[in-house]
């Protein structure tokens, strides 16, 4: 089956650093990716949608400079939190679709705290 | 807007039947999918409907009924370890899933 991993799964930073998370598809080819920040007890929404080669597309509120995202081949997409807040504290979910698939396959999500 | 509606939660008795249903209202419409997700976890994929009717999967099925606007994901032969959040989602314009809030279901002994 399609998997789809991240690094790191768990990441506790100082306020003010930025944190980099890694997202890859490992036995396939994802042309899109997709970043989800989900708060506790709250729903997954959506953040951007990566395609492999171009710039992100952004949701209404989340900030392009805040997170950057690169999708620099097709299995791997990267998620920047830069100068984090404690806001930004967060589960932090991609998800991967296969090139001529309908399915996203979710990875195991990177647990973000910032102090 | 764009919305899916879920109850928040669902509680039944291991062995037993349950049915979490969802209404959606969203701009385009290419298939309902179900997921489950446990604390501390990420979703994981259970079902999808593009089409009207029941679609079976073991223990789970989901059924969809687009004139409607609804679905239902209904979880047969219960087990402790069903006990999670389960998010219906839609897929809008493009690639663009839209989730539901979630409904945590508690199972009973």
């Amino acid at each position: 089956g399609a998997v789809v991993s991240q690094h790191p799964s768990r990441v506790i930073c100082k306020s003010g650093t930025s944190v980099k998370i890694e997202c890859r598809s490992l036995d396939f080819q994802a042309t899109t990716m997709f970043w989800y920040r989900q708060f506790p007890k709250q729903s997954l929404m959506l953040m951007a949608t990566s395609n492999e080669g171009s710039k992100a597309t952004y949701e209404q509120g989340v900030e392009k400079d805040k997170f950057l995202i690169n999708h620099a081949s097709l299995t791997l997409s990267t998620l920047t939190v830069t100068s984090a807040h404690p806001e930004d504290s967060s589960f932090y979910i991609c998800s991967a679709r296969s090139t001529g698939s309908d399915t996203q396959y979710f990875g195991p999500g990177t647990r973000l705290t910032v102090l | 807007g764009q919305s899916l509606e879920q109850p928040s939660e669902v509680t039944a008795v291991e062995g037993a039947i349950v049915q979490i249903n969802c209404t959606y209202q969203t701009s385009g419409f290419y298939g309902l999918s179900w997921y489950q997700q446990h604390d501390g976890g990420a979703p994981t994929f259970l079902s999808y409907n593009a089409l009207d009717g029941l679609e079976e999967t073991g223990r789970f099925s989901s059924f969809l009924s687009r004139s409607d606007s609804y679905g239902y994901l209904l979880l047969q032969e219960l087990q402790m370890k069903d006990s999670a959040s389960y998010f219906c989602a839609v897929r809008d314009r493009g690639d663009k899933i839209i989730f539901g809030k979630g409904t945590r279901l508690h199972i009973l002994p």
